[in-house]
Order: C-alpha cells, then structure tokens, then sequence
C-alpha cells in the first residue's frame, strides 16, 4: 500500500458551496498530481506540482485549483461546486529517484474522493 | 487528444485462462506503465517498459513493447478471480519530466 492519502472519501454537498478535497503523503516525493475520472472512464489530469510553491494546470480544463505549501500536502479546491463536478478525484505522487531495475516516473495513488453535487 | 487507447474495452474469461490486453499510442514514449483499479479505488503501478525494452515479465504478468506501431499489450496468465479490475496502460513522454498519459482501460472480469 502507499503511504499517500485522501480525505474524505466521499462527499456529498449542495451546488454553490466551497469544499477542499485533501491529499497527502508521507514518501517525500516532489511531483504530485490530481485526476478527475468519471465512473469506468479514462484518468484525466487536471493540476500537478513539481514542487512545493509549483502548480501547473493539467490537460483537462478545470474550475478548480490547488495550492502546495508543504512537500506532503496538495489540496485542491473548488470555489462554487456545481452537478458538472460530480466526478471521483485522484491524488498521486512520483519521485523521479529511478526504482531498481527500471527508469522511469511511476505514480503512486490515493484511494480517491467520491464526489457528488446536488 | 487521446494518447492512449486500450482494446478491448472489456473482457470476461473462466478463471485459469490467460487475459490479454492491447494498448496503443500515438507519440514518442521513454517508458509504458500498466496499471491495476480495483472498483472505486485508486490505481496500482503493475509494471514499466522502457522505450528500448521489447518484453518484460513479472510474476503472472507479461508485457510486450512495439515502438514501431506505437503499441503494448499485456498479458495475465492463469488468471484468478482476484485479477477482477480495471487495467489502464500509462505513457511517459520522451523529453524529460513528462507527465503521464493514461489510456481508456479495459474492464477484466474473472469468472470463477
């Protein structure tokens, strides 16, 4: 299991109110990541980090964003949720340190957040 | 665009028989990554190819690299019941610090 974590696990709120999804790890890897994914569809990532004071908007458009004071943590927060924000949200991290026998930037997941908006 | 489009889509086998899966891609690569989700969980990192591998196995699991047509596949042999789940293949770009681009997934069923 990694060492990275999310909270909570399922939301369920009203449209137009504030909510921050929280992320964190414990590996001290730099790069870390949320994806959006709709039940039984592809990831798609919409923030990443490199570092702490970096954020990068991902591939899909998101009204959403995310903040990294702190190497472990990288929360993401909507302003106003909307029922378009319905969605699972996934967190993960890579360290760019190469595991033995292999190179390359492999992700580490959180167990995700379920959210819905009514 | 999509980089990563996984074929098929879902697949259901007796448990014992060997599963494969098909991944394809669209632009230069440095390594493909397969992946494991267990229903409403997060993903599992299986296995990583890089660019100048052809084959690489782990345990149960096999996978195959065709840079040429830009395509992997992976193979689960004797399957269980345990490999129910969804399997994404994921593409790092060949510049440097690239992110990850995961494909569409293929559902496993495993009948027991």
């Amino acid at each position: 299991e990694a060492d990275i974590y999310q909270t909570p696990r399922y939301l369920v709120i009203g449209t137009g109110k504030k909510i921050t999804l929280e992320c964190s790890q414990t590996m001290g890897h730099d790069k870390m990541y949320w994806y959006q994914q709709d039940p039984g569809m592809e990831l798609h990532l919409i923030h990443y980090s490199y570092g702490v004071n970096s954020t990068e908007k991902g591939d899909l458009s998101s009204e959403s964003t995310v903040s990294r004071i702190r190497t472990e943590h990288f929360p993401l927060t909507l302003e106003s949720a909307r029922p378009s924000h319905t969605s699972q949200y996934l967190c993960a991290s890579s360290d760019p340190v190469r595991l033995a026998g292999a190179e390359g930037d492999t992700q580490y997941f959180g167990p995700g957040t379920r959210l819905t908006v009514l | 665009s999509q980089q990563g489009e996984e074929d098929p889509q879902a697949l259901s086998i007796q448990e014992g028989e060997n599963a494969t899966m098909n991944c394809s891609y669209k632009t230069s690569i440095n390594n493909l990554q397969w992946y494991r989700q267990n229903s409403g969980r997060g993903l599992v990192h299986l296995i990583l190819i890089r660019s100048n591998e052809r084959e690489k196995h782990s345990g149960r699991l096999r996978v195959t690299l065709d840079t040429s047509k830009k395509s992997s596949s992976l193979l689960i042999t004797a399957s269980r019941a345990a490999d129910t789940a969804s399997y994404f293949c994921a593409t790092e770009g060949d510049f440097g610090n690239e992110k990850l681009t995961f494909g569409t997934g293929t559902r496993l069923t495993i009948i027991p």
